[in-house]
């Protein structure tokens, strides 16, 4: 069981819009920034958002992320089905002294 | 440009050893830290621990804590995940990826090892 809580799977068309949710605690999310991975079929995980909202460079600003609290969220616009891939949300946990990963959400772009 | 280039597949029996490797190339290798993430056939990931190849300064996961050794040789800009005996379940892919602060993002990663174990 993950320390960070993601919907196992999200679907939309293409075109459309999703938003994937992340929820932790005080010790993780809550005082920590929040990493965003996309992982496509058969492939190393890639580095989409950094401290809650950033995007390296080379990444679309078609993704997004926000943090409020203890969640975060992931949002994509004007899906592709190149956007099929599983995403996991990740940050520091202060308590654990470690790094942890929510369990990852599968998009479906319809 | 900044690559991390990892040691292919291993298939071993349970019981035996292993050191899986790492190697950066193309940024300064004491000054980030490289650390590695298990993921098990069809599961997520899991963060297992990294290492400060300046100092060597480790830390684990206390879910591995113990399982596995996290070591580096900065003369060679290598980082390696070893095993003294090998169980079934942890056959899986493992990553290594590198962060600038212990706290930030994984922005690089290796392209994977496979990991094998089966009698």
């Amino acid at each position: 069981q993950s320390v960070l809580t993601q919907p196992p799977s999200v679907s939309a068309a293409p075109g459309q819009k999703v938003t994937i949710s992340c929820s932790g605690s005080s010790s993780n999310i809550g005082n920590n920034f929040v990493s965003w991975y996309q992982q496509l079929p058969g492939t190393a995980p890639k580095l989409l958002i950094y401290e809650n909202n950033k995007r390296p460079s080379g990444i679309p600003d078609r993704f997004s992320g926000s943090k409020s609290g203890t969640s975060a969220t992931l949002g994509i616009t004007g899906l592709q089905t190149g956007d099929e891939a599983d995403y996991y949300c990740g940050t520091w946990d202060s308590s654990l002294s470690a790094g942890v990963f929510g369990g990852g959400t599968k998009l479906t772009v319809l | 440009e900044v690559q991390l280039v990892q040691s292919g597949a291993e298939v071993k029996k349970p019981g035996e050893s292993l050191k899986i490797s790492c190697k950066g190339s193309g940024y300064s290798f004491n000054t980030y830290w490289i650390g590695w993430v298990r993921q098990m056939p069809g599961k997520g990931l899991e963060w297992m621990g990294f290492i400060y190849p300046g100092d060597s300064d480790t830390r684990y996961s206390p879910s591995f804590q113990g399982q596995v050794t996290i070591s580096a040789d900065k003369s060679i800009s290598t980082a390696y995940l070893q095993w003294s005996s090998l169980k079934a379940s942890d056959t899986a892919i493992y990553y290594c990826a590198r962060r600038r602060y212990s706290i930030s993002s994984d922005d690089y990663w290796g392209q994977g090892t496979l990991v094998t174990v089966s009698s």
